[in-house]
């Protein structure tokens, strides 16, 4: 089944404490990229990866980091998370990087930083 | 001014009802647009893309008018499991960037 995967689901972390979300796509697609959630403001880009090793910043970087070492895996990094970093995060991927292809998105993690 | 903006809602219908939405669109350039359909908690799903020319796929019918730069949506004999936020979506440029309006609620009544 093509799917994009997301790890974990729902995770509760303190502040300063490091995590990592992975994401992983089975379709072969060469554009992936992460956005968060949050009431009223829908949904934002932190960063995407056009192909593998090739990563930039999306409107919200700050706080994150991301790698793209193989085409099915883009795992976001919170080196230091901060309680402004709770939100509703999904990975996406699609086809190539041209605009009129369907995004595919995995089901989210729920992220809440005390 | 938000790049894509939607009315929040909540749209709330009775069944077998017809309800449309609209969205704005800031971008003149803006070459591709879609519709996705959130339900609560869940991740977005593409409903459909709109082109220049209509798109209809059953009970659904989008359209997009350049010169006013909107699009919209239109749904026929509104379902109870149509219930779902839907967001419109902004698509493309060098960086397949999407852009996304906050979504409009939907609640359709028995």
């Amino acid at each position: 089944e093509a799917q994009v995967t997301q790890n974990p689901r729902y995770l509760i972390t303190v502040t300063g404490k490091k995590l990592t979300v992975t994401c992983s796509q089975n379709m072969n697609h060469e554009y992936m990229s992460w956005y968060r959630q949050d009431p009223g403001l829908g949904l934002r880009q932190i960063y995407y990866s056009m192909n593998v090793e090739v990563t930039d910043k999306g409107d919200v970087p700050e706080g994150y980091k991301v790698s793209r070492k193989e085409k099915r895996n883009f795992p976001l990094i919170l080196e230091s998370p901060s309680p402004n970093q709770t939100s509703l995060y999904f990975c996406a991927s699609s086809f190539s990087s041209r605009g009129n292809t369907e995004a595919f998105f995995g089901q989210g993690t729920r992220l809440t930083v005390v | 001014r938000k790049e894509v903006e939607q009315d929040p809602g909540p749209f709330n219908v009775p069944e077998g009802a017809t309800v449309a939405f609209n969205c704005t669109y800031s971008n003149s350039a803006s070459q591709s647009f879609f519709w996705y359909r959130q339900d609560c908690r869940k991740e977005p799903k593409l409903l459909m893309s709109v082109y220049s020319s209509g798109n209809e796929d059953g009970r659904f019918t989008a359209q997009l008018n350049r010169a006013s730069q909107y699009i919209s949506l239109l749904i026929r004999d509104s379902k109870l499991s149509d219930s779902a936020t839907y967001l419109c979506v902004e698509g493309g440029g060098a960086t397949n960037k999407l852009i996304f309006g906050t979504g409009t609620l939907l609640a359709v009544q028995p």
